[in-house]
């Protein structure tokens, strides 16, 4: 199974910040790589497919790289509706598998 | 647009069985493939299984295999998770997702979700 390893595990971050979250894949991926948001009791929401391509409806604040085994979440102007826990998936092979999660708090 | 709706969930004791459902709307059911992800109270999200389109293909995390069966009803726009010999590991939110694809044609996994029904194993 590929394992996939986020960091950091959590991070706080102000209002207007930049943060970048990484994930790296226990072996290569190719882009197959996608990025969910979850918020407390509601269910996670997909960002980012193909390592960078947003979903539809999703800002450009938004904004995903990588290939092969590393990757990264950006997340542009920081606003109070960002913050929530952030998860990688890959979908290169099954069983899928997903990320430990990176909470991003208020500083 | 997409809705997807959770049902079944509930307590039941350890060896017992529970089957979940989930009933979408919105769009042709038939034309993709489903999963089940779970989230443990306070924990990260794993995926559970995957069905194709057509029930054809399935797939399933190892912590489940061979106690868990995914199955669907194109008929009636409903995936199942049938769950038997639940363990105390098994309590968890569980939220059914819907692939999409790309004008290209590429697939991409669990695009939308559905709000999770709560499963608590406990004796």
């Amino acid at each position: 199974d590929i394992q996939m390893t986020q960091s950091p595990s959590s991070l706080s971050a102000s209002v207007g910040d930049r943060v970048t979250i990484t994930c790296r894949a226990s072996q290569g991926i190719s882009n197959y790589l996608a990025w969910f948001q979850q918020k407390p009791g509601k269910a996670p929401k997909s960002l980012i497919y193909a390592a960078s391509s947003l979903q539809s409806g999703v800002p450009s604040k938004f904004s995903g790289s990588g290939s092969g085994t590393d990757f990264t979440l950006t997340i542009s102007n920081l606003q109070p509706e960002d913050f929530a826990t952030y998860y990688c998936q890959q979908y290169n092979s099954y069983p899928l598998t997903f990320g430990g999660g990176t909470k991003v708090e208020i500083k | 647009q997409v809705k997807l709706v959770e049902s079944g969930g509930g307590v039941v004791q350890p060896g017992r069985s529970l089957r979940l459902s989930c009933a979408a709307s919105g769009f042709t059911f038939s034309s993709y493939g489903m999963h089940w992800v779970r989230q443990a109270p306070g924990k990260g999200l794993e995926w559970v299984a995957v069905i194709s389109y057509d029930g054809s293909n399935k797939y399933y995390a190892d912590s489940v295999k061979g106690r868990f069966t995914i199955s669907r009803d194109n008929s009636k726009n409903t995936l199942y998770l049938q769950m038997n010999s639940l363990r105390t590991e098994d309590t968890a939110v569980y939220y059914c997702a819907k692939d999409t694809r790309t004008i290209i044609g590429v697939v991409i996994p669990c695009s939308n979700w559905g709000q999770g029904t709560l499963v608590t194993v406990s004796s």
